[in-house]
């Protein structure tokens, strides 16, 4: 069975930075892409990036070229999502997920919340 | 970037009834899209790929259409389950968008 598995909900001050993880399990990561998908109840879903944990190659919305960096452990099966200079825009739930093709998500991880308050 | 709209935001039904939810792009997206299924507290699951495509494992009360750059999800006899939210996504061109959802309360 395809899960994955989100590292827990994160408290920062603005201007700091966070990393998520999320650990595979029931597949190689190296087999297929990963996306990161942000929610806001008010501004719904927004598509982040994607990594190829193959190689490392990366493929990011503009707006969130300079927010996040997506990276994997091809040793661990975790792909992870830094995401830097937080502010309370960035106060969300984020979703790792599996991609099936390219961009059409067959999997996703159970969301990460991450919070930006002083 | 291509714009989703998606309606109707919520809708109540009954037990056994057929509902239908809509997508429409703001370009062609050439059959392009997914729906996908979020229950409260639980992870997105895609029920539908290629505006038409069952994905494994998904019941057939499940079905999606399009005509032009509309696109829809029916739902056939209605059970407890799909109480959920539904949301639509094209997956045709960069960046990947989505639908606002649809929030099902079964009655």
């Amino acid at each position: 069975e395809v899960q994955l598995q989100q590292s827990g909900p994160e408290l920062r001050r603005p201007g700091s930075s966070v990393k998520l993880s999320c650990k595979a399990s029931g597949y190689s990561i190296t087999d297929y892409l990963m996306h990161w998908v942000k929610h806001r109840p008010e501004h719904g879903l927004e598509w982040i990036g994607w990594i190829d944990p193959e190689d490392g190659e990366t493929k990011y919305a503009q707006k969130f070229q300079s927010k996040a960096t997506l990276t994997a452990d091809t040793s661990s099966n975790t792909a992870y999502m830094q995401l830097s200079s937080l502010t309370s825009e960035d106060t969300a739930t984020y979703f790792c997920a599996r991609a099936a093709g390219t961009l059409v998500m067959d999997a996703w991880g159970q969301g990460a919340s991450v919070t930006v308050s002083s | 970037d291509i714009q989703m709209t998606q309606s109707p935001a919520s809708l109540s039904a009954s037990l056994g009834e057929t509902v239908t939810i809509e997508c429409l792009a703001s370009e062609d997206i050439y059959s392009n899209l997914a729906w996908y299924q979020q229950k409260p507290g639980k992870s997105p699951q895609l029920l539908i790929y290629d505006a038409s495509s069952l994905q494994d494992g998904v019941p057939s009360r499940f079905s999606g259409s399009e005509s032009g750059t509309q696109y829809s999800l029916e739902i056939n006899s209605l059970q407890s389950e799909d109480a959920a939210t539904y949301f639509c996504q094209q997956h045709h061109d960069y960046p990947p968008t989505f639908g606002g959802g649809t929030k099902l309360e079964l009655k």
